[in-house]
């Protein structure tokens, strides 16, 4: 099983809202990302997570909530955000963060904040 | 954050003509990675070419590495009309996968 599964696949809330994007692997890979990508931009690291642990946090708003409940799993928790914030977030996973190899994507979910 | 340059920005070719893409890059690396991108959903791995390789075949994929220069190249041989789809470079550093600002390769049939 090669594959990440990112749900929801479209997400509309408003700016009050508290809502979570949910991304599962079931390849043992033990690298999981999160990625925020505009309209016609590359996808922008947001947090890597490396054995369930935060590796890398790149200056993101505090907004944004990532979790690893385990290493099966990755969540991205929102809350007050802002319409900016609409994008694509992709969740990715590698077999290991020093491994550097080739990482899987997910399809996606497709924010719109109003 | 973005970690290099790819030209063009954009690519239109006739199905069976070859498309060429470049990337470079800013930071030493382990590893240069190709990736597709069709319709704003997942990127899907082409291709990865080691620090230590100067080029690298995959099907109609051919991909050069030129780390004195900090560049790399993307040829797709005969194009298909499938083909269509934004390409992007990625670099491994810091164990982090940044990518490049992309290319958009469109293939008229």
């Amino acid at each position: 099983d090669t594959e990440v599964t990112q749900t929801p696949k479209h997400l509309v809330m408003g700016m009050t809202n508290k809502k979570s994007l949910k991304c599962e692997q079931h390849m043992g890979h033990r690298a999981m990302y999160w990625y925020k990508q505009k309209a016609k931009k590359p996808p922008e690291l947001m947090f890597v997570y490396s054995y369930e642990k935060l590796s890398i946090n790149e200056s993101v708003p505090s907004r944004f909530s990532p979790e690893c409940p385990n290493s099966s799993l990755l969540n991205l928790h929102l809350h007050a955000l802002q319409p900016e914030d609409s994008a694509l977030y992709l969740c990715a996973t590698m077999t290991a963060q020093e491994s550097n190899t080739e990482a899987f994507f997910g399809q996606g979910t497709r924010l719109t904040v109003v | 954050s973005q970690q290099g340059e790819e030209d063009p920005q954009a690519l239109s070719i006739q199905e069976g003509e070859n498309a060429t893409m470049n990337c470079s890059y800013k930071t030493s690396i382990n590893n240069l990675q190709w990736y597709r991108q069709n319709s704003g959903r997942g990127l899907v791995h082409l291709i990865l070419i080691r620090s230590n390789e100067r080029e690298k075949h995959s099907g109609r994929l051919r991909v050069t590495l030129d780390t004195s220069k900090k560049s790399s190249s993307l040829l797709i041989t005969a194009s298909r009309a499938a083909d269509t789809a934004s390409y992007f470079c990625a670099t491994g550093h810091d164990y982090k996968l940044s990518f490049g600002a992309g290319t958009t390769v469109t293939v008229r049939a």
